[in-house]
């Protein structure tokens, strides 16, 4: 079946250190793929996304590309900020289904 | 312009018991989903409300309910209660006219089964 599956946390970094978080996912149509973010407190939001292979989403300074190939969508920063310290949720959706699978969630921590 | 607001924002019940969940739409948006998302996991798919009927289903069983009202609000109801049913429980909303797979969330409502 359609499934994500995430690099396991928690990730702790120091300011200004790289991100990767690996994502791969196996799903039998098109998917579009997003990252959703959840900080303290607060509800899921929507960071980036992309809709099909080759497609790179990016926001606040995080990027991912749809990897068709690899069957992969890998969220990277190249200097995170004690700001980012939340937990990232990759997902696929099908808007035929209009339904998402998200991953387990990566908790990341990053210290002065 | 207020968000996806959800209520209770915690709530606690013994096994058996019966909750029902609140959910108002962000402005604009006609569309409910409803998810659950379990302590260390992530948001699962229960089901969609939109014009008032249940769209989509997750793998859930009859236990879970919903209903969806004439201003898009919604409510999730999950009756005889486990333990298993503890979780955070979010709602989602969208509009179905505009499928790019955005889903505003709100902040959800915390369930603890004793």
């Amino acid at each position: 079946g359609d499934s994500v599956t995430q690099m396991e946390g928690p990730v702790t970094l120091s300011e200004e250190a790289c991100l990767t978080i690996n994502c791969t996912y196996t799903a039998t149509g098109y998917p579009s793929l997003f990252w959703y973010v959840q900080y303290p407190g607060e509800g899921l939001q929507l960071l980036l996304k992309a809709t099909k292979a080759d497609d790179k989403g990016s926001n606040k300074g995080f990027e991912a590309t749809y990897r068709k190939e690899t069957t992969s969508f890998h969220l990277e920063k190249g200097s995170v900020q004690v700001s980012d310290s939340a937990v990232y949720f990759c997902a696929l959706y099908f808007n035929t289904g209009n339904q998402f699978y998200f991953g387990t969630g990566t908790s990341l921590t990053v210290i002065p | 312009d207020a968000g996806v607001t959800q209520s209770p924002t915690h709530l606690i019940k013994t096994r058996g018991q019966q909750v029902t969940l609140r959910c108002s739409p962000k402005s604009g948006h006609d569309t409910v989903s409803w998810y659950q998302q379990a302590l260390g996991q992530g948001p699962q798919f229960i089901f969609q409300y939109y014009e008032e009927e249940e769209r989509q289903r997750g793998n859930f069983p009859d236990r879970f309910s919903g209903h969806q009202f004439p201003n898009y609000s919604s409510e999730l109801n999950v009756n005889a209660l486990l333990l298993g049913d503890s979780a955070l429980y979010l709602c989602a909303s969208s509009w179905m006219g505009y499928q790019t797979g955005e889903l505003f969330f709100g902040e959800g409502s915390r369930l603890t089964v004793l």
